[in-house]
């Protein structure tokens, strides 16, 4: 599976949009993209996947570049609920388990 | 309503005694998996199994023992060969051939 970079951290201002950046120049064409989260001291939360289009679904938004170097997941109305460490991982169909990295540290402020 | 049970959240162990984490789900999902996590660390991956009576080492398998005798459950044992037991232990579950996890709420282990 290709690896992912994101930032370590970033903070949001409570009802404005989050924009959480994650770089995967190395994926393949066959490599998906996958957005968890995990507030602190409890497991991840599935959030969002996708190939090459964009996704929305009740909790974000997920844009992949058209090149899928890189993709952004938007939080359209940050809440202090969102604050978490947000997972980034590209996912290769066959391989049958998740590779997390650190992450990054949202902190949604009031 | 469907989901996956650890037990206990909390867990003190003194060093030298094997201990056993539950791992319990009813959302029939065939694969199970249990991570490790330390503090400000990602998940390492201990163990996984796609199938009932077969499963996988995973990254950091050493030190640790599984079972999977039925599709529900997916007991995860720290033996007293993991050399540093101490950590924040997560088992995830997801249909087979999917990585759509539902996680548990985790088992802190402590080992004094």
């Amino acid at each position: 599976d290709a690896k992912t970079t994101q930032p370590p951290s970033m903070d949001c201002a409570e009802g404005r949009a989050a924009n959480l950046p994650c770089n995967h120049s190395t994926i393949s064409g066959n490599e998906y993209v996958y957005w968890y989260r995990q507030i602190h001291s409890q497991g991840p939360q599935y959030i969002i996947h996708g190939l090459k289009n964009n996704e929305t679904n009740e909790m974000a938004s997920l844009i992949i570049t058209e090149d899928r170097k890189s993709s952004t997941l938007i939080l359209p109305h940050a809440t202090l609920r969102d604050t978490a460490v947000y997972y980034c991982i590209a996912y290769q169909g066959g391989s049958e388990k998740l590779v997390f990295g650190k992450g990054m540290k949202l902190t949604v402020n009031p | 309503d469907g989901g996956i049970t650890q037990s206990p959240k909390y867990l003190f162990r003194k060093e030298g005694q094997n201990v056993t984490l539950s791992c319990e789900q009813n959302l029939n999902h065939d694969a199970m998996y249990w991570y490790r996590q330390d503090p400000g660390q990602g998940l390492r991956l201990i163990y996984y199994s796609q199938i009932v009576n077969d499963f996988q080492k995973g990254d950091i398998a050493e030190g640790y023992s599984v079972s999977r005798e039925k599709k529900e459950s997916f007991p995860l044992t720290v033996t007293s060969a993991q050399k540093n037991p101490t950590a924040f232990y997560l088992c995830a579950s997801s249909p087979r051939g999917g990585v759509r996890y539902t996680f548990g709420s985790g088992t802190r282990l402590t080992v004094v």
